[in-house]
């Protein structure tokens, strides 16, 4: 299984709403990243877990909270969202993090979640 | 530090025409390169990758060769389709994982 698998495809919510994306991967990798992307632009990092411990947070609002629940699992909490926040939403994993060996840092991605912020 | 370089768009083309979208990379080691494609409304796909000089990617007919020498990883295809219209991605696997900034081709009819 090489997918990275991501719900809900599609989120609309208010402001004052919370909400969690889901991203999940069975294919062993042990570093699992959240991406911001506008449109026609590259995806921007937000967080890196690499064994289930949280790495890299890229100067993130505390509006948006990570969780990896376990090796194969990340979720995306949302609450109190500005509208400027929409935008596509992308889980990736690889092998490793920060590693030497480059082809173990080949990303793996999902399709996405599109989050509308009303 | 690794960084990528690419060629910055939109670029037009007309069906059947010759597509070059230029990458450069600067990086310590020995990285990995991949071009990812993005059509309208969907997430990242891996198009083709390299993982070592010389090596040549290719998929759906398009094709791009590591040249070390160069530093360079240019994506090519020999006739393009209305349906290749997307934004192209290079990106490099070093230490970490860069992207370029992407190229938004539209190809018309």
């Amino acid at each position: 299984d090489t997918e990275v698998t991501q719900t809900p495809k599609h989120l609309v919510m208010g402001m004052t709403n919370k909400k969690s994306l889901k991203c999940e991967q069975h294919m062993g990798h042990r570093a699992m990243y959240w991406y911001k992307q506008k449109a026609k632009k590259p995806p921007e990092l937000m967080f890196v877990y690499s064994y289930e411990k949280l790495s890299i947070n890229e100067s993130v609002p505390s509006r948006f909270s990570p969780e990896c629940p376990n090796s194969s699992l990340l979720n995306l909490h949302l609450h109190a969202l500005q509208p400027e926040d929409s935008a596509l939403y992308l889980c990736a994993s690889s092998q490793e993090f920060r590693t030497s060996a480059s082809s173990y840092n080949e990303q793996f991605f999902g399709p996405g979640t599109r989050l509308t912020v009303l | 530090g690794d960084s990528v370089t690419q060629m910055e768009g939109p670029v037009t083309l007309s069906e059947e025409a010759f597509l070059t979208i230029n990458c450069t990379y600067t990086a310590t080691g020995y990285p990995s390169l991949f071009w990812y494609v993005q059509y309208p409304g969907e997430g990242l796909q891996l198009l083709l990758k390299a993982t070592k000089a010389d090596d040549k990617g290719s998929n759906k007919g398009f094709e791009a060769t590591y040249r070390k020498e160069t530093t360079s990883f240019h994506l090519e295809k020999g006739s393009v389709q209305v349906s290749d219209s997307a934004v192209y991605f290079c990106a490099l696997s070093g230490n970490q994982f860069y992207f370029g900034t992407g190229t938004s081709l539209t190809v018309i009819p």
